[in-house]
């Protein structure tokens, strides 16, 4: 299994700045994913993070708005750039440690004023 | 891709009945269907995953059948209680041969005293 912790939990933010998340995994894991989850509405992928190489992103996300780093097996982070109110959201850090069960951060809910 | 449906109204019951949610998929045949767990304000955590090949999948009070003829899987859970209140999310793969999970819109359940 593993644990993952994501932070911030919480932030408002002023539109046209930008957000830095972090999430941090207790153990290496091969697979990190960043999800966003509108209210009442499923997980959308935005884009896997790749160690030591350029994030796979899905189509309607692109890194100009959504730098991705992932400097080792246990970290990765996720930058909102230049954010809207239409980025308000919850984004969530995911890690798969077998390629059947994927394990979630707690989120960070984006409120963008 | 995949298109996955969950009933997106609210499922009520009485404590101590069988709850049955429904997950309902198009297009290819996944190599498995992942249920996941969701609280308010949490990341989804991982309840069972069941193959193709496999019928149905037992874990203590839950119980998941996979039928590959009509691309649906059921999620039941026996002797509910308050406690067993949340959304519940299906996931298949992302497409064929990917083990990145996508995620269905969630089913909330309500069960009451």
């Amino acid at each position: 299994s593993a644990v993952i912790s994501q932070k911030p939990s919480r932030d408002i933010c002023q539109r046209g700045t930008s957000l830095t998340i972090q999430c941090q995994v207790d153990s290496q894991v091969t697979m990190m994913f960043w999800y966003r989850q509108q209210p009442g509405q499923s997980l959308t992928l935005i884009a896997t993070a790749n160690q030591g190489s350029e994030a796979t992103y899905e189509s309607g996300f692109v890194i100009d708005k959504f730098p991705i780093s992932r400097p080792n097996l246990t970290f990765s982070t996720l930058t909102v750039s230049n954010m809207s109110p239409e980025d308000s959201s919850i984004y969530l850090c995911s890690a798969g440690v077998s390629n059947t069960e994927a394990f979630f951060g707690q989120g960070t809910r984006l409120t963008v004023v | 891709s995949q298109k996955i449906e969950q009933n997106s109204e609210a499922l009520n019951i009485q404590e101590g009945k069988t709850a049955t949610l429904t997950c309902n998929y198009t297009n290819y045949s996944p190599a498995y269907l992942q249920w996941y767990r969701q609280d308010p304000g949490r990341g989804p955590v991982f309840l069972l995953l069941i193959r193709e090949n496999e019928k149905e999948k037992r874990k203590e009070r839950l119980k998941v059948t996979f039928d590959t003829t009509l691309k649906q899987s059921l999620f039941h859970i026996t002797a509910s209680q308050p406690a067993d209140s949340a959304t519940y999310l299906c996931a298949l793969p992302l497409s064929g041969g990917s083990y990145i999970p996508t995620f269905g819109r969630g089913t909330s359940l309500i069960v009451h005293p």
